[in-house]
């Protein structure tokens, strides 16, 4: 079935240095990428998403990158501070706005 | 604003026990979902549901039933609950129609220990 991998489980970049996530998905149809974000002992919230129609979106100092032919989207943090720290989940929405999700991957801002 | 409020926080229950876990949503928000979130894989769909008394299989159903009596509330039982089952349950709703419908807004979580 349709899955969404998402390839770093942890990352760890130093504060006000960019962060990159990557992820990739299965099924050609998708058209809608969002990304969710869990701080430590909160539940998710949107931050980010792009659709299929563009290749780029940026809110701030979030930039979100869609490589259709790859089947690969990415999320950049750059100028990273410690209030980034937290798990970020990439999705994409299939079947009527069901939302498939990734595995998650747990950024952490060292100072 | 709105807000989903998802109870109990905590729920410890025994091998083979029925649970059963609530949302509440005052968003006004036609489909609301739960999702399980185990450490390390991410979330995944259990069960949503698109209008009052509607119900959709998610990939993770199985050993799970739900309810949407209301619009604005949307339970999940679990029928036989397993050993050393730990997770995280997650209830979420979103809009229909227009920008910005898809956002999923979550509730806080009810985290399920299994003795």
């Amino acid at each position: 079935g349709e899955k969404v991998e998402q390839h770093e489980s942890t990352l760890s970049v130093r504060e006000g240095d960019s962060a990159v996530i990557n992820c990739t998905y299965t099924d050609t149809a998708s058209s809608y990428f969002p990304w969710y974000k869990q701080e430590a002992g909160k539940s998710l919230h949107f931050v980010i998403d792009i659709r299929s129609n563009v290749d780029r979106k940026q809110s701030q100092r979030l930039i979100v990158l869609l490589d259709k032919k790859a089947k690969r989207f990415s999320l950049h943090i750059t100028a990273t501070q410690p209030e980034d720290s937290a798990i970020y989940f990439c999705a994409e929405n299939y079947n009527q706005g069901k939302l498939i999700f990734g595995q998650g991957t747990k950024l952490s801002i060292k100072p | 604003g709105g807000i989903i409020t998802q109870t109990p926080k905590f729920l410890i229950g025994q091998e083979g026990q029925k649970l059963t876990l609530k949302c509440q949503q005052n968003f006004n928000h036609d489909t609301m979902y739960w999702y399980r979130q185990d450490s390390g894989k991410g979330l995944r769909l259990i069960y949503y549901s698109i209008t009052e008394n509607d119900l959709q299989k998610g990939d993770l159903s199985e050993g799970y039933d739900a309810s949407r009596e209301k619009k604005s509330s949307f339970s999940l039982t679990v029928t036989s609950a397993q050993k050393n089952e730990m997770a995280v349950f997650l209830c979420a709703s979103s809009g229909t129609g227009g920008a910005g419908a898809e956002t999923l807004y979550f509730g806080s979580g009810t985290r399920l220990t299994v003795l």
